[in-house]
């Protein structure tokens, strides 16, 4: 079974400018998740989606950050303008369905650097 | 909302058994997960807990106490490449999507 996949692995940007993150859940996962982990602390949800419908985006800077999952499958994460704070590995996650306590799978993750 | 706490850092040594301590506050408690994060890596899970009790899973066992707010990880011989991050999460019914919160993780060093 294909895990999560994620792109690009590694990015460096100075700060202001805009990334774009990408992530394709398993396949048959209805809920996709995004996290931040800054360098030595635990993952932080973003924001989540349950098919292409946004759950919680409670955490979400809205000022900078966007997401989306239009068609309920691949999602792409946006920031833009970045801040030297936004430093950290932005990991995707999905699970079949967080209402029977599924478990999360991770991609990889992408580790981003604002200079 | 919701308050895990982990120790941040631990040491042991290669061959004893170590025991990781999470606390949880939270007003609708959905079961309790631990995760392993090798450097660098994703992380992977490793048990879930929902109710009272002992999970045995191989050199690894979680408890979890609903009451005291309070789960373990228990990790037996342990061996090198057990050196990673261990993160504790909560899930919350009271938050949207039964919503999994993280801990800061405690980052667990095997010595020879």
């Amino acid at each position: 079974e294909a895990g999560v996949a994620q792109s690009p692995r590694y990015k460096i940007i100075e700060k202001r400018q805009s990334v774009a993150f990408w992530c394709n859940p398993i396949s048959g996962h209805a809920t996709l998740y995004w996290y931040q982990q800054i360098l030595g602390q635990g993952p932080k949800l973003l924001i989540q989606f349950q098919n292409n419908g946004v759950v919680d985006d409670s955490q979400l800077p809205k000022d900078r950050f966007s997401a989306e999952r239009l068609k309920g499958v691949d999602s792409t994460l946006k920031i833009q303008p970045a801040k030297l704070e936004d430093s950290a590995v932005y990991l995707c996650a999905s699970s079949l369905d967080p209402t029977t306590n599924e478990k999360l799978f991770f991609g990889s993750g992408t580790q981003l650097s604002v200079l | 909302g919701q308050n895990i706490d982990q120790p941040t850092e631990m040491t042991a040594t290669e061959g004893a058994i170590v025991q990781i301590n999470c606390t949880y506050q939270t007003s609708g408690f959905n079961g309790l997960f631990w995760y392993q994060q090798h450097a660098g890596e994703a992380p992977t899970f490793l048990s879930y807990n929902v109710l009272d009790g002992l999970e045995e899973k191989g050199r690894f066992s979680s408890f979890l106490s609903r009451s005291k707010g309070y789960s373990y990880l228990l990790l037996k011989e342990l061996q090198m490449k057990d050196s990673a991050s261990y993160l504790c999460a909560v899930r919350d019914l009271d938050n949207a999507g039964n919503m999994l919160t993280f801990g800061g993780g405690t980052r667990l060093m095997v010595k020879p």
